[in-house]
């Protein structure tokens, strides 16, 4: 199946800083990611859709200046978590369309001191 | 709005056969997908239905019945890796997915 992979794995960083996800699908090519947020032994939450060369479409509720979402080319999108706060720890998903199917990248996990 | 309701937490025995209900209110619904988390881990899927019926897939099958907003992941011949959080999703406009509650499975020897 397709392989998506997200960089970084685990991040810790301090309260009101960035931190910069990526997202990428590494043997095909994606003109949709999701973005997903996932509190501990919670579900999935759709944060935003990335589109290819357009603006993201962001789910109700979920701050576009605050999660900046950048899809530049067909193989990347980008999350940045912007003046992070401890209440923005949580496990951040990415994922990637390939046909009908979703493929999911492995996560990455933000600690926000 | 849009809800997927799952059973919190089921615990069955290896060998056993155990089934996870998901009952769901959607708008522009277009089939159910099945996914497993284990703990730490990203989603990976499991199994589809889009039309009515059973689906198999190994020691997966997943029903789904769009009249009754209702389907249903069944599990045969458990064994201690299948341990994990178990997710519907539902697929709506716009390809995109709303996932259910999340289901809990503990399988003890």
């Amino acid at each position: 199946g397709a392989v998506v992979s997200q960089h970084p794995s685990w991040v810790i960083c301090k309260s009101g800083t960035s931190v910069k996800i990526e997202c990428r699908s590494l043997d095909f090519q994606a003109t949709t990611m999701f973005w997903y947020r996932q509190f501990p032994k919670q579900s999935l939450m759709l944060m935003a859709t990335s589109n290819e060369g357009s603006k993201a479409t962001y789910e109700q509720g979920v701050e576009k200046d605050k999660f900046l979402i950048n899809h530049a080319s067909l193989t990347l999108s980008t999350l940045t978590v912007t003046s992070a706060h401890p209440e923005d720890s949580s496990f951040y998903i990415c994922s990637a369309k390939a046909g009908d199917e979703q493929f999911f990248g492995p996560g990455t996990r933000l600690t926000v001191l | 709005g849009q809800s997927l309701e799952q059973p919190s937490e089921v615990t069955a025995v290896e060998g056993a056969i155990v089934q996870i209900n998901c009952t769901y209110q959607t708008s522009g619904f277009y089939g159910l997908s099945w996914y497993q988390q284990h703990d730490g881990g990203a989603p990976t899927f499991l199994s589809y239905n889009g039309l009515d019926g059973l689906e198999e897939t190994g020691r997966f099958s997943s029903f789904l019945s769009r009249s009754d907003s209702y389907g249903y992941l069944l599990l045969q011949e458990l064994q201690m890796k299948d341990s994990a959080s178990y997710f519907c999703a539902a697929g709506t406009g716009f390809q995109k997915l709303v996932f259910g509650t999340g289901t809990r499975l503990l399988v003890s020897p």
